[in-house]
């Protein structure tokens, strides 16, 4: 079984389209992590949500939108794409509150925007 | 700031050790993390050190901490293979609320030649 889930898995837009990410985890987990790794590998945290509250908002832009509606999801809406957002976005949920926290990832969604 | 930095390039024969380096930034944190990035996948936690320890040895990997210099290392043992991956250090300057944010290394490319 899949613990941290994410559709699609590539997913190729023209400019100016809206389109959604999604994501589940099946660990229980309260916490969930959208993050971006860039064609260089950075990766940086982007949001963050706490039993469906967001918790971290990491000045994306706002045509960045998640949606956690239950604690098992958390769903990523981009509108008007951009060439810039094209990256590797990686979901990921942890149980704060252990003693080392482990943040488990999904295996990412590959964003080409033309 | 929140930069970690990471050397990007390493490569070793199989059989050698590796040692992959990491400056971070926030002494405040908690835990330092060593996660690995196979190709085309998502990132998994390899192994961590607690802050107030210097060492810590899992199998193949040990990981020393030098908390004055804010200098975190990785050591592969017998390096092989299946180790060539993308290796990225982390720190969590906020551990112990609702959600921790890792702040991620820039990566190092871990190349092993057979």
């Amino acid at each position: 079984d899949t613990a941290v889930s994410q559709t699609p898995k590539y997913l190729v837009t023209q400019m100016g389209n809206d389109k959604s990410i999604k994501c589940e985890q099946n660990l229980g987990h309260d916490t969930m992590y959208w993050y971006k790794q860039d064609s260089k590998k950075f990766l940086k945290i982007m949001f963050s949500y706490n039993n469906k509250e967001l918790i971290i908002n990491e000045t994306v832009p706002n045509r960045f939108s998640p949606k956690s509606p239950d604690k098992a999801h958390l769903n990523l809406h981009i509108n008007s794409l951009e060439l810039g957002d094209s990256a590797v976005y990686f979901c990921a949920s942890s149980l704060p509150g252990t003693s080392v926290d482990e943040q488990y990832f999904g295996p990412g969604t590959r964003l080409t925007v033309t | 700031g929140e930069d970690v930095e990471q050397s990007l390039f390493l490569s070793v024969r199989e059989g050698d050790s590796s040692v992959i380096n990491c400056t971070y930034t926030d002494s405040s944190s908690t835990y330092l993390y060593w996660y690995k990035q196979e190709p085309g996948a998502g990132l998994q936690l390899l192994t961590y050190i607690f802050s107030n320890m210097d060492m810590k040895q899992d199998q193949r990997l040990t990981v020393l901490l030098n908390k004055k210099d804010k200098h975190l290392s990785l050591r592969i043992a017998d390096t092989q293979t299946g180790d060539s991956a993308i290796y990225f250090c982390a720190e969590t300057p906020n551990y112990g609320g609702a959600t921790n944010k890792l702040i991620f290394g820039t990566g190092t490319l871990l190349a092993v030649q057979p």
